[in-house]
C-alpha cells in the first residue's frame, strides 16, 4: 500500500509568486492534514479535511494560503502571493474515519521563499 | 507554556545504552499521545502510542504514561546508531478536533 505522497519536495520562490502543494493521502482516509514546520519551531497544525469539508482551519496563517480537497481525495495547498516568512517544511498527514488515531505522514515539501 | 515541551538535545547516549526522552503536556484532558521518530529530510514515522497510564512495551521501545503528572516518555533500550533521529511527541487536540499538538522534538545521538 502506498504511503502518503507530496509534490514536489522542494520548491524555491520569490517573494510576491505563487506555489501549490500537493499532497496524496494514503488510499481510503478520509481524514487529511496539513502541517507546518518553519525553522527551529515545532510543527504546526494547519487544517484538517474529511473527505472533502474543511473541518478546521484554525491554523491557516492568513488568507494568502488557500486549501482545497476536491472530491475526497488529493488536497492541494496554495500559497499566492508568497512571503519570506511562508519558508519551511509543509507535511500533510492522512488517517483513516475514527478520528483521534494514528496520523500517517508525507515526506514534506521544502519551500524556501527569498 | 508552551503545549508540549520537549528538550531539544542533543541527547548523546552510548550504543547500547538506554535512551530516555521525555514530554510534557499542558491539557489535562488530552488522552492520547504519540511518539514519532523522523530522520534527517523523512516523513515523521510512527514509532508508539499510548493511551492509558502506565507502560506500554513493543520490541526495544517502551513508552510510559502518567497523565496525573502531565507526562509521557520513550525508553530505547539497546540503542543502536540508527536510533539517531530527532524524536517528535505528539499530542491530540482535545479542543474538539483530533489534531495533533506537537513537541519542538528531541535529537538523539547514539555512539557507536
Amino acid at each position: 500500500e502506498a504511503g502518503v505522497t507530496q509534490f514536489p519536495s522542494h520548491s524555491v520562490i520569490e517573494k510576491g509568486q505563487t506555489v501549490t502543494l500537493r499532497c496524496d493521502p494514503i488510499s481510503g482516509h478520509d481524514n487529511l492534514y496539513w502541517y507546518r514546520r518553519v525553522m527551529g519551531k515545532e510543527i504546526k497544525f494547519l487544517l484538517h479535511f474529511v473527505k472533502e469539508s474543511k473541518q478546521d482551519e484554525s491554523g491557516m496563517p492568513n488568507n494568502r494560503f488557500l486549501a482545497e480537497r476536491t472530491g475526497g481525495t488529493y488536497s492541494t495547498l496554495k500559497v499566492q502571493p508568497a512571503e519570506l516568512e511562508d519558508s519551511g517544511v509543509y507535511f500533510c498527514a492522512s488517517s483513516p474515519g475514527q478520528l483521534g488515531e494514528t496520523q500517517y505522514f508525507g515526506p514534506g515539501t521544502r519551500l524556501l521563499v527569498l | 507554556q508552551k503545549e508540549v515541551e520537549q528538550n531539544s538535545g542533543p541527547l548523546s547516549v552510548p550504543e547500547g545504552a538506554i535512551a530516555s526522552l521525555n514530554c510534557t503536556y499542558s491539557d489535562r484532558g488530552s488522552q492520547s499521545f504519540f511518539w514519532y521518530r523522523q530522520y534527517s529530510g523523512k516523513s515523521p514515522e510512527l514509532i508508539m502510542s499510548i493511551y492509558s497510564n502506565g507502560d506500554k512495551e513493543d520490541g526495544r521501545f517502551t513508552a510510559q504514561l502518567n497523565k496525573a503528572s502531565q507526562y509521557v516518555s520513550l525508553l530505547i533500550r539497546d540503542s543502536q546508531p540508527s536510533d539517531s533521529a530527532t524524536y517528535l511527541c505528539a499530542v491530540i487536540s482535545t479542543s474538539g478536533t483530533y489534531k495533533y499538538i506537537f513537541g519542538t522534538g528531541t535529537r538523539l545521538k547514539v555512539l557507536a
